[in-house]
């Protein structure tokens, strides 16, 4: 079945320094692909999506490229700040019958940025 | 504005009790979707529903049901609740049609403990 695995956490970086969170995946035909972001206490928020071979989805400075020939969708951002802390969830789905599909998550890496 | 509500956000409750989370949203969505959030599992799916009257189990069924009366609401409950169900629930809707990319809303989550 379809499934999304992503690096493990907690990742700790530096304000400003540079990130990257690996997430890959396994679907059969062309499902979408997200970025969720979850801050402590709240819900899940979208952050970028890529809906085909190839798109690059960005927002607030972080950027995913949808690779199918490597079957990813990587997380980066070039400087992050404190207020990026959180959680970041790989997901994706594939549309069927036009009625959408199942959204399947990886299991989250927690993002920790110290001044 | 638009948006997905939950309730209760925090709940105690006892092993074997009945226990039923509200959620409702304005969006007119026909999909809506629950899920469980605990740590070291990301976001598993419990039940989905693409439309009135329409209900489907997914990876984490058991012990949990659903029903779909109207398009605004999707009420989980748990017959017998039980200490490992214990976790954070999300409730999560998104329109289908054309232009639709999979994209789900989240409500702010309901967090359960079992006793």
């Amino acid at each position: 079945g379809d499934s999304v695995t992503q690096m493990e956490g907690p990742v700790t970086l530096s304000e400003e320094a540079f990130l990257t969170i690996n997430c890959t995946y396994t679907a059969t035909g062309y499902p979408s692909l997200f970025w969720y972001v979850q801050y402590p206490g709240e819900g899940l928020q979208l952050l970028l999506k890529a809906t085909k071979a190839d798109d690059k989805g960005s927002n607030k400075g972080f950027e995913a490229t949808y690779r199918k020939e490597t079957t990813s969708f990587h997380l980066e951002k070039g400087s992050v700040q404190v207020s990026d802390s959180a959680v970041y969830f790989c997901a994706l789905s594939a549309i069927i019958y036009n009625q959408g599909g199942k959204l399947i998550f990886g299991q989250g890496t927690e993002l920790s940025v110290k001044p | 504005d638009a948006e997905i509500t939950q309730s209760p956000r925090h709940k105690i409750t006892e092993t074997g009790r009945q226990v039923t989370l509200a959620c409702h949203q304005t969006w007119n969505h026909n999909n809506m979707f629950w899920y469980r959030q605990d740590l070291g599992h990301g976001l598993r799916l419990i039940h989905y529903s693409y439309g009135v009257h329409d209900t489907n189990k997914g990876e984490v069924s058991d012990g949990y049901s659903v029903s779909r009366s109207n398009t605004e609401d999707l009420p989980l409950t748990l017959e017998s609740a039980a200490s490992s169900q214990t976790s954070v629930y999300f409730c999560a809707s998104r329109g289908t049609g054309a232009g639709n990319t999979g994209e789900l809303f989240f409500g702010e989550g309901s967090r359960l403990t079992v006793l």
